[in-house]
């Protein structure tokens, strides 16, 4: 069957480094996504890896390593506004249209 | 650019009312896609379109119909509503020779009592 896992909640101090987990069982695999989600809001698009590797983009780095079937998030330099839901998403078909979401990990940062 | 909008924002219906939710996207995206999001459950796939025309079912299509006249508009229809179908529903577009990202519209909030 199909499955992402990622943890629940995560919680965190201003000015740290934390790091969501997720690994996947999927029918296909083209792509990891990460999105993110304020107060129910509609989730934003924060990164994307088709290959292994780490990708970088400001306070927000994203990993995958397909041989393990597991990527993660990487948030720097914390801020409150960064407190949300993020969600990992595995895109199964080339023709980018069947995407899986991972049922979130809601990320608060404290001062 | 609006990006994508829905409409409505907010409503509450009655078990077996029906309704209609409308997405609209002014970025000429070929795929549109409808999801629902529960407490805990992350977002699942009702239904979705490659092009004006075509429909598919994703993981969660029943009690939903779909249709895609325009290619800028996706409409979302309960024939029957159930309290079940309470959620909220996010419609999202992607251009398809950009798949990476998708654009999420700001959310239809549906209860039914």
């Amino acid at each position: 069957g199909q499955s992402l896992e990622q943890p629940s909640e995560v919680t965190a101090v201003e000015g740290a480094i934390v790091q969501i987990n997720c690994t996947y069982q999927t029918s296909g695999f083209y792509g990891l996504s990460w999105y993110q989600q304020h107060d129910g809001g509609a989730p934003t698009f924060l990164s994307y890896n088709a290959l292994d590797g780490l990708e970088e983009t400001g306070r927000f780095s994203s990993f995958l390593s397909r041989s393990d079937s597991y990527g993660y998030l990487l948030l720097q330099e914390l801020q409150m506004k960064d407190s949300a839901s993020y969600f990992c998403a595995v895109r199964e078909d080339q023709a980018g249209t069947a995407l899986i979401f991972g049922k979130g990990t809601t990320l608060s940062v404290s001062s | 650019n609006a990006g994508v909008t829905q409409t409505p924002k907010f409503r509450v219906l009655k078990t077996g009312q029906s309704m209609t939710l409308l997405c609209a996207q002014d970025m000429n995206h070929e795929y549109m896609y409808w999801y629902r999001q529960d407490p805990g459950m992350g977002l699942r796939l009702i239904h979705y379109s490659v092009g004006e025309g075509t429909t598919a079912k994703g993981e969660v299509p029943d009690g939903y119909n779909v249709s895609r006249l325009k290619k800028q508009n996706f409409l979302l229809g309960l024939e029957s509503a159930a309290p079940s179908q309470t959620s909220v529903y996010f419609c999202a577009s992607i251009d398809k020779g950009a798949v990476r990202e998708q654009y999420f519209g700001p959310g239809t909030r549906l209860t039914v009592t």
